[in-house]
């Protein structure tokens, strides 16, 4: 098993820019979850998808993101325009089911520098 | 909403010795807990887990107790070691929260030789 999939690794863009940041969820299962982690704010949920269908987007700081799951195998998270404050580690998650007593499965994260 | 509190950090020890980190949660219901570890440049990974109250769950010598009565799921270690150092992560999922995991702040652990 690959595990939860995330690229690219690190991105570096300029303030303004379009960023796409991409996610393969473990494949069967059928949550899944895109946090940000920073120093100052720790780990926030974004958004969270289950059976593809955005079941909460609560987190999602404001119109300049957008997160997609077009299939159970690949999610996208979109910042469009990009600010030097979304400089942050994106962590994709997935879970096997939507009951309480299974863990996520994170990625190695997605570096976003905006300068 | 449900939430997650635990001890600030960092916390620095000597190799052997004990390592207690505390976590206390709100939430409606009945939620499971867990904690997860972030080693430096990877994602989290899941340490143990308990699904009800009582449960102790148990993983590479860390163990933690459900505590429903005093909404409790302190994490301890009897002897730490170097390979120990990370950040840890209390969470919890639950029915009522809308089956979202949250995250405490996380305690980054450093473990002298």
């Amino acid at each position: 098993d690959a595990g939860v999939i995330q690229s690219p690794r690190h991105e570096v863009t300029e303030m303004g820019q379009e960023v796409t940041l991409r996610c393969k969820p473990i494949s069967g299962h059928n949550s899944l979850f895109w946090y940000r982690q920073t120093m100052m704010r720790g780990l926030e949920l974004l958004i969270y998808f289950n059976n593809n269908v955005p079941i909460d987007d609560s987190g999602m700081p404001e119109d300049r993101f957008s997160a997609k799951m077009p299939n159970a195998s690949f999610s996208t998270l979109k910042i469009q325009p990009s600010e030097p404050r979304d400089s942050a580690v994106y962590f994709c998650a997935s879970s096997p089911d939507s009951t309480v007593n299974t863990e996520a499965f994170f990625g190695q994260g997605t570096r976003l520098t905006v300068v | 909403g449900d939430s997650v509190t635990q001890m600030e950090g960092p916390v620095t020890l000597s190799e052997e010795a004990c390592l207690t980190i505390n976590c206390t949660y709100t939430a409606t219901g009945y939620p499971s807990l867990f904690w997860y570890v972030q080693y430096p440049g990877e994602g989290l990974q899941l340490l143990l887990k308990a699904t009800k109250a009582d449960d102790k769950g148990s993983n590479k010598g860390f163990e933690a107790t459900y505590r429903k009565e005093t909404t409790s799921f302190h994490l301890e270690k009897g002897s730490v070691q170097v390979s120990d150092s990370a950040v840890y992560f209390c969470a919890l999922r639950s029915r009522d929260g809308g089956f979202k995991t949250i995250f405490g702040a996380g305690t980054r652990l450093f473990v002298k030789a």
